[in-house]
């Protein structure tokens, strides 16, 4: 029972257009959802994340969007750059109050973006 | 800046042997995890501590053991190693969640 679910294993985006990758969760006691960026033989890279509490966090060139009621999340970057090709995972977790610990992530199976010149 | 430290990069183990992955951070985080990623899978939670002497199961922590005597170190112990633990592990460590990884350790059992 997959609780995170990333559905599109690859995108492809041309230089300077908006990345958009999607994430839907199962489990309603979720409250705190991040983003990590992989690269090849490296460790991920925490990119971004947003409490329940808020439907938008933006950080420069990425934004995450929470929809609640669909259960869904969404990671655009804008505007793309050839060094944004990696795999982008979606994680979810429970956490206590805003600055609680996250202890236990659960990731999706990741997104392989591809940024094209 | 080390960051998240994992030795070794590769390993080869037989079936049955014992071996500790280690991992180490620099930052005094209170926080960290042990995750394992297998092909078409996400990263699945082994173990985690949120802080010295304190340790706790994650998704899959069968056949791995943990202990966080410094805040520092955080070694992984397979204690008979199988097949089924192939995997590339990776550290992670963080104020309060897993903020940094450290470059995995690629573990192949025969």
């Amino acid at each position: 029972d997959q609780q995170v679910k990333q559905n599109s294993p690859s995108l492809s985006v041309q230089e300077g257009r908006i990345s958009i990758l999607n994430c839907d969760y199962t489990n309603s006691m979720f409250d705190y959802f991040l983003w990590y960026k992989k690269y090849p033989a490296e460790g991920p890279t925490f990119l971004i994340s947003i409490s329940s509490i808020k439907d938008k966090n933006e950080d420069g060139r990425f934004t995450v969007f929470l929809n609640k009621s669909a259960k869904h999340l969404s990671l655009h970057i804008v505007p793309s750059q050839p060094g944004d090709s990696a795999v982008y995972f979606c994680a979810a977790s429970r956490r206590r109050g805003t600055t609680g610990t996250a202890s236990k992530l659960t990731f999706g199976t990741g997104t392989r973006l591809q940024v094209t010149l | 800046n080390a960051g998240v430290t994992q030795t070794p990069k590769f390993q080869v183990l037989k079936t049955g042997q014992s071996m500790t992955l280690q991992c180490a951070q620099d930052m005094n985080h209170e926080y960290m995890s042990w995750y394992r990623q297998d092909p078409g899978m996400g990263l699945r939670l082994i173990h985690y501590s949120v802080g010295a002497g304190i340790t706790d199961q994650g998704e899959v922590p069968n056949g791995y053991n943990v202990s966080r005597s410094t805040t520092e170190d955080f070694p992984l112990r397979l204690l008979s190693a199988a097949p089924s633990q192939t995997s590339v592990y990776f550290c992670a460590s963080g104020r309060n969640q897993p903020q940094h990884f450290g470059d995995g350790t690629r573990l192949s059992i025969l």
